[in-house]
């Protein structure tokens, strides 16, 4: 079965400041992987999708970006945190099936 | 645009007190339908996928219905353990990037 990486679990970052979220997955290869966000108040919105190395889809834009280095490995960064980016970000890998298996999340909260 | 509301926001039941969680979803052409459950400050934890009308799926208290238009998840007799919540998300068919939509979940309180 898949598990799914996130680190840190909480983050506090000043308006301004770079950030980079990385995400890893064990016990799958090539695997659909994405970033959410749930803001408070408000469903999960997809930001990235990955369905391979190098290959990013975008859902929103904003001051985001994603990369996938490694086929199991996926990060999102920004360069410049705004207030707005504050949320809990989740990493899910698709596996053998059609729905997702979830990481356990980054709690941001930019001040 | 593939479309998710769930009803109601919070629904708060005694331990014992049997109810449904409603998902109304508009999608062209769905894939699968997916129910979730959140813990505070957790990632989501897959409970059941649907793929067809009249589709049932259950596990322990809980049982998840399919129509064209809308999927329940009853959950009968519950205890204060199953105080989450539950997020249902849809995914369209067609293409490679399985995207789910979700909705904005209903959070359930169940009090001993």
């Amino acid at each position: 079965s898949q598990t799914i990486h996130q680190w840190p679990a909480t983050l506090v970052q000043p308006v301004g400041s770079p950030l980079s979220l990385e995400c890893t997955v064990e016990g799958t290869s090539n695997p659909n992987l994405y970033w959410y966000r749930q803001a408070a108040g408000r469903g999960l919105q997809l930001l990235f999708y990955s369905v391979g190395i190098g290959q990013i889809s975008s859902e929103v834009p904003q001051n985001l970006s994603a990369s996938r280095p490694q086929d199991r490995q996926f990060i999102l960064s920004s360069k410049k945190l705004l207030l707005s980016d504050s949320g809990f970000y989740l990493c899910a890998c698709r596996g053998n099936w059609y729905g997702y298996t979830f990481g356990s999340g980054t709690r941001l909260t930019v001040v | 645009e593939d479309q998710v509301t769930q009803s109601p926001e919070a629904l708060r039941l005694q331990e014992g007190e049997s109810s449904s969680l409603n998902c109304s979803y508009t999608v062209s052409g769905l894939r699968g339908l997916f129910w979730y459950r959140q813990d505070p400050g957790k990632g989501p934890e897959f409970l059941f996928t649907l793929y067809s009308a009249g589709e049932e799926k259950e596990k322990e208290r809980l049982k998840a219905t399919l129509t064209k238009k809308e999927s329940f998840l009853h959950i009968t007799a519950p205890k204060p353990e199953d105080s989450a919540t539950y997020l249902c998300a849809v995914q369209a068919s067609g293409g490679s990037n399985y995207k789910l939509t979700f909705g904005k979940g209903t959070l359930l309180t169940v009090n001993p």
